[in-house]
Parts: C-alpha cells; sequence; structure tokens
C-alpha cells in the first residue's frame, strides 16, 4: 500500500546549526507534500508545503527540496532556533484526493 | 476564528468499554477528517466526511470504529468495545474545498486515548 519513510526518528542540533529532515513515497501519482510541525499539547501545524511541479521552495530559514524522479523530498531548517524544537511530519496526497499519508515524524531538539 | 476542536483531551478506560470522541471543525469547513497516531508511528488517516457523507472511510480499522457527523457539523468517533490496541492519539482535521486544489488541512489538538 502507500507508505511515506521518515528519517531520522530523532535529530539534535546546536542552536544556529542546520537540520534536515528526509522523506520517501511510494505512490507514483502522490504530486503534493506538505510538512507539519507539531509542538507540545498541540495538533499538527502546517508550515510549508511543495508541489510536483516545483523542485524547491523557500520560506524565511525553511526550503523543501523535491526529486519526483527519486520519490525523495526533505525538509530544511537553516539556523535553528530553540523554538524550532518540535515532531516534524512529512506527508504526502494527491492533487484533488484528500487522504493524506503521513510519515512517522522527526522529533526535532535544537540544544541552546 | 476559532480552530479546530476536540473533547475530550484526554481518555482512559478499560478494555470492552465505549468511549466516544468529539470533533468540532472549523467553521464553513465541509471537509472533516479523523487521523490516529499510535505511540511513535506515523500519522494514520481514518476517514473523510463531505459535510454528513463517508467520502472515504478506507483507513477504519474495524466495525468497532464508528463515526458519524449528522448534519454535516460536528463530527464523533465511537470505539466500541475498546481494545487495548486501540490506545493512542486521535486528531480530527477540516478544510474548505476548492477546486481542483490540495486544500490546507487544520488539525485539532487530538484525543489520547488509554485503554487499560
Amino acid at each position: 500500500g502507500e507508505n511515506v519513510e521518515q528519517h531520522p526518528s530523532t535529530l539534535s542540533v546546536q542552536e544556529g546549526d542546520s537540520a534536515v529532515i528526509k522523506c520517501t513515497y511510494s505512490d507514483s501519482a502522490s504530486n503534493y507534500f506538505p510538512w507539519y510541525k507539531q509542538e507540545l499539547g498541540k495538533g499538527p501545524q502546517l508550515i510549508i508545503d511543495i508541489r510536483s511541479n516545483v523542485g524547491e521552495k523557500k520560506d524565511q530559514r525553511i526550503a523543501v527540496t523535491l526529486n519526483k524522479t527519486a520519490k525523495h523530498f526533505s525538509l530544511h531548517i537553516t539556523e535553528t532556533q530553540p523554538e524550532d524544537s518540535a515532531v516534524y511530519f512529512c506527508a504526502a496526497s494527491t492533487t484533488g484526493g484528500f487522504k493524506t499519508i503521513f510519515g512517522a515524524g522527526t522529533r526535532l531538539f535544537v540544544k541552546a | 476564528e476559532a480552530g479546530v476542536t476536540q473533547f475530550p483531551s484526554h481518555s482512559v478506560i478499560e478494555k470492552g468499554q465505549t468511549v466516544t470522541l468529539r470533533c468540532d471543525p472549523i467553521s464553513g469547513h465541509d471537509n472533516l477528517y479523523w487521523y490516529r497516531r499510535v505511540m511513535g508511528k506515523e500519522i494514520k488517516f481514518l476517514l473523510h466526511f463531505v459535510k454528513e457523507s463517508k467520502q472515504d472511510e478506507s483507513g477504519m480499522p474495524n466495525n468497532r470504529f464508528l463515526a458519524e457527523r449528522t448534519g454535516g457539523t460536528y463530527s464523533t468517533l465511537k470505539v466500541q468495545p475498546a481494545e487495548l490496541e486501540d490506545s493512542g492519539v486521535y486528531f480530527c482535521a477540516s478544510s474548505k474545498t476548492l477546486q481542483g486544489k490540495n486544500n490546507e488541512q487544520f488539525f485539532g489538538p487530538g484525543t489520547r486515548l488509554t485503554v487499560l
């Protein structure tokens, strides 16, 4: 069935360093890839997304890249800050489809 | 604008009991979704409503789970009878419908269900 693999499961970085989270997906029909951030006691919140006709998208300190051929996509956070500490989920779905397949999450710790 | 709300935030029940979770979506959002996350694993899709209709319930684990959305507003998810493996965090999300586009899903804070 459809699945999304996410790595690493835990990531610890020093404040100011970069963090990279990688995902692979299995359904070749997937063409929409959102990333969610979940803070303690809250639900996941969309932070950035990318569509399959785009290879890279950037929003301030976060960027996403997509390699459709390899079915890989990644989240890059630069100049990490303690408030970036959270669980991050990658996901995949299809345009017009509503079923979203999530990865298992990456717990990011940013040490001050 | 109020976000997605879920009730209760926590529920602890014994195996064999019944539990009903409630979700109130953002006003005006026709789409409502239920998801579940078992400890350390992926957020797994359970089902999707469009207004009061079940559009996709392919993720529902078995017939012990019943979701309803009467009137197309709030939704309930009932587990009867609960089993140990039903423990996890149940998330509800809602979204608008925009033709031909992927629509941002807004998540509630979740209900943490523990079955003892």
